[in-house]
């Protein structure tokens, strides 16, 4: 079946970085693209980025253009997000999903997220 | 950028009530482009509704969606107790762009 499976909650201090990692499982991992979906409490989701494991373009939402990054590793199908320069306001909950694909043709990235991960909660504090 | 609004903020409904959540978008979107998510605390969205009508898979069919161009509904026919939730809209579409609507919490009345 598929699963993505995020790493645990993270605790930095403002100005830091942090690196999230999703790991997938059950499906061709080139085959679909994953997003990262940021939620902070209490509020409502916001995208922050795509990737296309299968060569690794990237695309990001404007808010965080210049701070997040976004990273496949074909070999252990996992995908990572790096975010930069945290603020107290990215206190949040960060989702990865899976959201449209490609075929032996062409590419589909818009699409719904049918699978998502359990969430990483990233608190920044001093 | 495509926004989308969705309304009311709250429902207070009871079980075995229907419930209706809208979602307007500010610019015409494409039916194939509309997805629904329920959400529930602790938990990450559940895909229920993708092209604005079709329900994804394991979705029970009192989850209906239907709409087109700026306006677009999610219908909830006899509430069970677990379907008290919040519900967001979403449009992707070409140039990558993704948006969410702000959310509907659906609560027991």
């Amino acid at each position: 079946q598929v699963q993505l499976v995020q790493s645990g909650a993270e605790v930095k201090k403002p100005g830091a970085s942090v690196r999230l990692s999703c790991k997938t499982s059950g499906y061709t991992f080139t085959t679909y693209y994953i997003h990262w979906v940021r939620q902070a409490p209490g509020q409502g989701l916001q995208w922050m980025g795509i990737i296309n494991p299968s060569g690794g373009s990237t695309n990001y939402a404007q808010n965080f253009q210049g701070r997040v990054t976004l990273t496949s590793d074909t070999s252990t199908t996992t995908v990572y997000m790096e975010l930069t320069s945290l603020r107290s306001d990215d206190t949040a909950v960060f989702y990865c999903a899976r959201g449209g694909y490609c075929s032996s043709t062409s590419c589909h990235p818009a699409d719904a997220f049918d699978f998502w991960g359990q969430g990483t909660l990233v608190t920044v504090s001093s | 950028e495509v926004v989308l609004t969705q309304s009311p903020g709250t429902l207070s409904l009871s079980p075995g009530e229907g419930a209706t959540l809208s979602c307007r978008a500010s610019q015409s979107v494409s039916s194939s482009y509309i997805a629904w998510y329920q959400q529930k605390p602790g938990q990450p969205p559940r895909l229920l509704i993708y092209a604005a009508s079709s329900r994804a898979t394991g979705i029970p069919d009192r989850f209906r969606g239907s709409g087109s161009g700026t306006y677009f509904t999610l219908t909830i026919s006899r509430l069970e107790p677990e379907d008290f939730a919040v519900y967001y809209c979403q449009r992707f579409g070409s140039s990558f762009q993704y948006s969410f609507g702000q959310g509907t919490k659906l609560e027991i009345k």
